[in-house]
């Protein structure tokens, strides 16, 4: 079945750049039914939506990130990666990848992977 | 502050039913039945319970439903069990603008 696996430092410098990558396998990421995502979750707190991006490259932001996000997606490697710039302690996290349908529901998660920011 | 508004947790026994509630806005909860809930247990990733408002995904219990009404929507768990206790959130689509918000986690404790 379809599985995702974020990979990635675990330990990022204040002001640098976060960089991770989600690995899909059991299916394509080219399908045409579905959008992949970033999520996170700072410890202790809730689930922050960070983005989106269709096969083709469309891709859409949460308005409060928009700034600093890139997502992007390589079909040949079935991959998607996040890049998140100047980065604080602010944005210390497990994050998530995430597969949904369009506007729908995130179905499909990862196991999550720690990102602490701190110099 | 979540976007969507749950209460901090909730508590019931093993067999009684709990209802969670999630207040979100016109913007979002009130627009949409685009209304998930996931389950998320101690250092495990989120599991989709329900989507658009009242679905089941396959392979999730019947004993849990959703609803909504206005800006607010609801989990119900029925038959409370042991291995229900973890922390639920809801999250709704907000627009093109926005997309999706979350709300701040409920957590269930099975007494």
């Amino acid at each position: 079945q379809l599985q995702l696996q974020e990979s990635g430092p675990g330990l990022v410098k204040p002001s640098e750049t976060l960089s991770l990558t989600c690995t899909v396998s059991g299916g394509s990421i080219s399908s045409s039914s579905y959008y992949w995502g970033w999520i996170r979750q700072p410890p202790g707190k809730g689930l922050e939506w960070i983005g989106s991006i269709y096969y083709s490259g469309s891709t859409y932001y949460n308005p409060s990130l928009k700034s600093r996000v890139t997502i992007s997606v390589d079909t040949s490697k079935n991959q998607f990666s996040l890049k998140l710039s100047s980065v604080t302690a602010a944005d210390t996290a497990v994050y998530y990848c995430a597969r949904h349908y369009s506007d729908d529901a995130f179905d499909i998660w990862g196991q999550g992977t720690m990102v602490t920011v701190s110099s | 502050q979540s976007a969507l508004t749950q209460p901090a947790s909730v508590s019931g026994s093993p067999g009684q039913s709990i209802t969670i509630s999630c207040t979100g806005t016109s913007s979002d909860v009130g627009s949409y039945n685009l209304v998930s809930w996931y389950q998320q247990h101690p250092g495990k990733a989120p599991k989709l319970m329900i989507y658009e408002v009242s679905k089941r995904p396959s392979g999730v219990s019947n004993r849990f439903s959703g609803s909504k009404s206005g800006n607010t929507a609801s989990l119900t768990i029925s038959g409370l069990q042991a291995e229900d206790e973890a922390d639920y959130y809801c999250c709704s689509y907000a627009g093109s603008s926005t997309f999706w918000v979350f709300g701040g986690g409920t957590k269930l404790t099975v007494l």
